[in-house]
């Protein structure tokens, strides 16, 4: 299947401070890509979708401000978690949309953010 | 998108077949049946999924009833690996946003050595 790859995998912050997730889809173009959340034991909630050269949607109770999301090319997407909080505290995993491969949605191996 | 309902957890013997049942009665026409494994601290990965005929890949067996309400993958010789918690997903197959998928609770699939 098509390869969606996650960095970092994990990553330590400081509350108050903003980090950045990056996804790549590495061997197809990614008209829409997705970002989900998951907490320990819940399944994933999506939290905005993002397609290429236009503004994310986000999922009502998302605050777009918090949680920025830039697609600028077919195989990058950025989630930026800003003032981040021990709340924020959470796997984040990105998922991308392909038309090929029978238009599967693939996912990436996802990042653990833990705000201290 | 048509919920579903999965159960919770299952168990399985490794080597023998897991079937893993599916419930989507509000299914619409135009709504394929999708499924996908999450492992422990991974992202989820694709499966299989179908429309209304029956599907087979390397992983799995997709079985859809002929009236589309319900379906069942199948893992015809569970291993150890196998373990997950396994997502029924149904989705509309067009659209670019459209394609965003929306996760129940799954069911916990154990395979027992």
């Amino acid at each position: 299947g098509a390869v969606v790859s996650q960095h970092p995998s994990r990553v330590i912050c400081k509350s108050g401070t903003s980090v950045k997730i990056e996804c790549r889809s590495l061997d197809f173009q990614a008209t829409t890509m997705f970002w989900y959340r998951q907490f320990p034991k819940q399944s994933l909630m999506l939290m905005a979708t993002s397609n290429e050269g236009s503004k994310a949607t986000y999922e009502q109770g998302v605050e777009k401000d918090k949680f920025l999301i830039n697609h600028a090319s077919l195989t990058l997407s950025t989630l930026t978690v800003t003032s981040a909080h021990p709340e924020d505290s959470s796997f984040y995993i990105c998922s991308a949309y392909t038309a090929t491969a029978g238009n599967t949605i693939y996912f990436g191996e996802g990042s653990w953010l833990t705000v201290v | 998108d048509a919920k579903t309902t999965q159960p919770p957890s299952m168990d399985c013997a490794e080597g023998r077949a897991a079937n893993l049942p599916c419930n989507h009665s509000t299914i619409s026409g135009n709504e394929y049946v999708y499924w996908y494994r999450q492992i422990h601290s991974q992202g989820p990965q694709y499966i299989i999924h179908g429309l209304k005929n029956n599907e087979t890949n390397e992983m799995a067996s997709l079985i859809i009833t002929e009236d589309r309400k319900s379906s069942t993958l199948i893992l015809p010789h569970a291993t150890l690996r196998d373990t997950a918690v396994y997502y029924c997903i149904v989705r509309v197959n067009s659209g670019g946003s459209n394609y965003k998928l929306t996760f129940g609770k799954g069911t916990l699939l154990t395979v027992n050595p």
